[in-house]
């Protein structure tokens, strides 16, 4: 079975322009989770949903960023305009339900270069 | 609320000795609590989980950890550390479907 899949691997953009990140869950997962992970600020939840749903966004950092999940197969997670600060690994995850003793299958992650 | 805290961001062992990464957790309620590890350049994968049903919990890679309620804490140890095993291990807890995950410690396997 296909574990989390995320495109690109590998983002180089220019500040002021546009980047989004795609993410597909594994078949039958009903929850999906955005993090970003830097060395300054370690592993941060951006946002999460549950049946397609946004339940918490709190960790969204400001306006530029946005994040939808149109279907239970498929969510993105956009940058605009994305700024140098944004350079991080973004990581996608996915759990079976959305109860707590359900642990998180992460994928490979987005590298994210903003100059 | 909940939190967990890594103590120890770096710990260095040598190859064959024990490991032993600690954790403790804030909770109002009993949690789950997870660790997983991460090699470089690779996404989180999961090492093991409480679930309340044994307080001695066994996961991959020959690891295990121990709650313990009175201390409030969920220490990973090995018994003989292995090369591969060098990589960045993460704590985290879950009382919602949310998880709160620690800072990481990394671990580096001397030779």
């Amino acid at each position: 079975d296909a574990g989390v899949i995320q495109s690109p691997r590998h983002e180089v953009t220019e500040m002021g322009q546009e980047v989004t990140l795609r993410c597909k869950p594994i078949s039958g997962h009903n929850s999906l989770f955005w993090y970003r992970q830097t060395m300054m600020r370690g592993l941060e939840l951006l946002i999460y949903f549950n049946n397609n749903v946004p339940i918490d966004d709190s960790g969204m950092p400001e306006d530029r960023f946005s994040a939808k999940m149109p279907n239970a197969s498929f969510s993105t997670l956009k940058i605009q305009p994305s700024e140098p600060r944004d350079s991080a690994v973004y990581f996608c995850a996915s759990s079976p339900r959305g109860k707590a003793s359900y642990e998180q299958y992460f994928g490979p992650g987005t590298r994210l270069t903003v100059t | 609320a909940q939190s967990v805290t890594q103590l120890g961001s770096h710990v260095s062992v040598s190859e064959g000795a024990l490991v032993l990464l600690r954790c403790n957790y804030s909770s109002s309620v009993p949690p789950y609590l997870f660790w997983y590890v991460q090699y470089p350049n690779q996404g989180l994968q999961l090492l093991l989980k409480y679930t309340s049903a044994a307080t001695l919990v066994k996961g991959i890679n020959g690891f295990e950890a121990e709650f313990k309620k009175s201390e409030t804490s969920f220490h990973l140890t090995k018994p003989s550390a292995h090369m591969s095993d060098a990589a960045e291990y993460f704590c985290a807890v879950n009382l919602s479907g949310k998880s709160t995950f620690g800072d990481g410690t990394t671990l580096t396997v001397k030779p």
